[in-house]
């Protein structure tokens, strides 16, 4: 089992809806987590970190569950522009990051 | 504040053939990493820098060196290339191992025939 694991999708929504992913990982231990955003051909850029407590950045939030393992992002009002891939992120020790391989989403007009 | 850049953007080498690829932070960032992505297989950690004149082996390591002589650049070496090399590699740097943001310059397209 990969240790962190995404639907890859592809995620085919219209603007405006609403869409939600969630990453699961394997290694209880893990203490921060984080979403970065990746457009095609380009590099990954922080979308958001995840705190215990949950936390939201404009349209976006980002959710930890411990207990399931999991974290999901929800996007709300889905626009053009957030057609991307998105990678879930667990440090997964010292000075190391563990890379899910991306759930990609499509916004369509 | 050019943040992470990257030299070449796009590199053809033939199998047996050496090249340096060097990644440059303006950001007086202490870590530094390098990165290959590979389709179905995601980021991969290649070596990475805790600070200047340090070097560490990540995930797949082999048939890469690197150095870390000055604290804002990370060379990346490919002494004989190989088809299995062929893949996008991103340098990236952040303030610390912590958790932070890592930083991502905007990759080197490597083909290796």
């Amino acid at each position: 089992r990969k240790e962190v694991e995404q639907d890859p999708g592809p995620f085919n929504v219209p603007e405006g809806a609403t869409v939600a992913f969630n990453c699961t990982y394997s290694n209880s231990a893990s203490q921060s987590f984080f979403w970065y955003r990746q457009d095609c051909r380009k590099e990954p850029k922080l979308l958001m970190s995840v705190y215990s407590s949950g936390n939201e950045d404009g349209r976006f939030t980002a959710q930890l569950n411990r207990a399931s393992q999991y974290i999901s992002l929800l996007i709300r009002d889905s626009k053009l522009s957030d057609s991307a891939t998105y990678l879930c992120v667990s440090k997964g020790g010292a000075r190391k990051l563990i890379w899910g391989l991306g759930t990609s989403l499509a916004v369509n007009p | 504040n050019a943040g992470v850049t990257q030299t070449p953007k796009f590199r053809v080498l033939k199998t047996g053939q050496s090249m340096t690829l060097l990644c440059a932070q303006d950001m007086n960032h202490e870590y530094m990493y390098w990165y290959r992505q590979d389709p179905g297989m995601g980021l991969r950690l290649i070596h990475y820098s805790v600070g200047e004149g340090t070097t560490a082996k990540g995930e797949v390591p082999d048939g890469y060196n690197v150095s870390r002589l000055k604290k804002q650049n990370f060379l990346l070496g490919l002494e004989s290339a190989a088809p299995s090399q062929t893949s996008v590699y991103f340098c990236a740097s952040s303030w610390s191992g912590g958790g932070d943001e890592q930083y991502f310059g905007p990759g080197t397209r490597l083909t290796v025939t």
